[in-house]
């Protein structure tokens, strides 16, 4: 049974780097069938997915967050994190590390997420 | 950048009912579209993945249709357990936008 567990510092402060783990149980983060992603929820919003990454290092980033976000996967540790720089109360929110699964490389390929961690709340606040 | 319009952002409906939700891409994206359920203080769950196609384990009362720009979701005769806020996500490629979700409540 594949779990996920997000993991890091519940508060942050503005301007600071935000930076999470999340910790893949049950299964491999190197499997050629799916990729891994952070999504996030302000309180009481909607779903916003920040980015993804693949075993080999490759990301995707929410253009919108692009210049502050980082993802980077360690296949020795069976995890990948997430930071985001500069942060502000608006990145205030739930934080989901979640497994995308893909159908192959020949195209259409399909993509969902099939697997979720139970998320972390991270407040930015002085 | 594809945008998601989802609606209503909100639904009261009784149990039995047919309940159906829309969610419109602002281009055309074939059928790369999947539809989650988030009930309060849990993750999201799959329900339907490539428009139509039900997740391995979900209820047949849930459904999904559509393609290119236009999608739509059904849960057909509503159950109390069905509360939820449920979100339609797109994925260009490998870049991926969510709907604004819809708010389910039973009368």
């Amino acid at each position: 049974q594949l779990q996920l567990h997000e993991s890091g510092p519940g508060l942050v402060k503005p301007s600071e780097t935000l930076s999470l783990t999340c910790t893949v149980s049950g299964g491999s983060i190197s499997s050629l069938s799916f990729y891994w992603g952070w999504i996030r929820q302000p309180p009481g919003k909607g779903l916003e997915w920040i980015g993804t990454v693949f075993y080999s290092g490759s990301t995707y980033y929410n253009p919108s967050l692009d210049s502050r976000v980082t993802i980077s996967v360690d296949t020795s540790k069976n995890h990948f994190s997430l930071k985001l720089s500069s942060v502000t109360a608006a990145d205030t929110a739930v934080y989901y590390c979640a497994r995308l699964y893909s159908s192959g490389w020949t195209a259409p390929t399909v993509y969902y997420f099939d697997s979720w961690g139970q998320g972390t709340l991270v407040a930015v606040s002085s | 950048d594809i945008q998601m319009t989802q609606s209503p952002s909100s639904l009261s409906a009784s149990v039995g009912d047919r309940v159906t939700i829309t969610c419109q891409a602002s281009q055309d994206i074939n059928n790369y579209l999947n539809w989650y359920q988030q009930k309060p203080g849990e993750a999201p769950k799959l329900l339907i993945y490539d428009a139509s196609n039900l997740e391995t384990g979900v209820p047949s009362r849930f459904s999904g249709s559509g393609s290119g720009t236009d999608f739509t979701f059904t849960i057909n005769s509503l159950q109390p357990e069905d509360i939820a806020t449920y979100y339609c996500q797109q994925y260009d490629n490998l870049w991926i936008t969510f709907g604004q979700g819809t708010r389910l409540e039973i009368k």
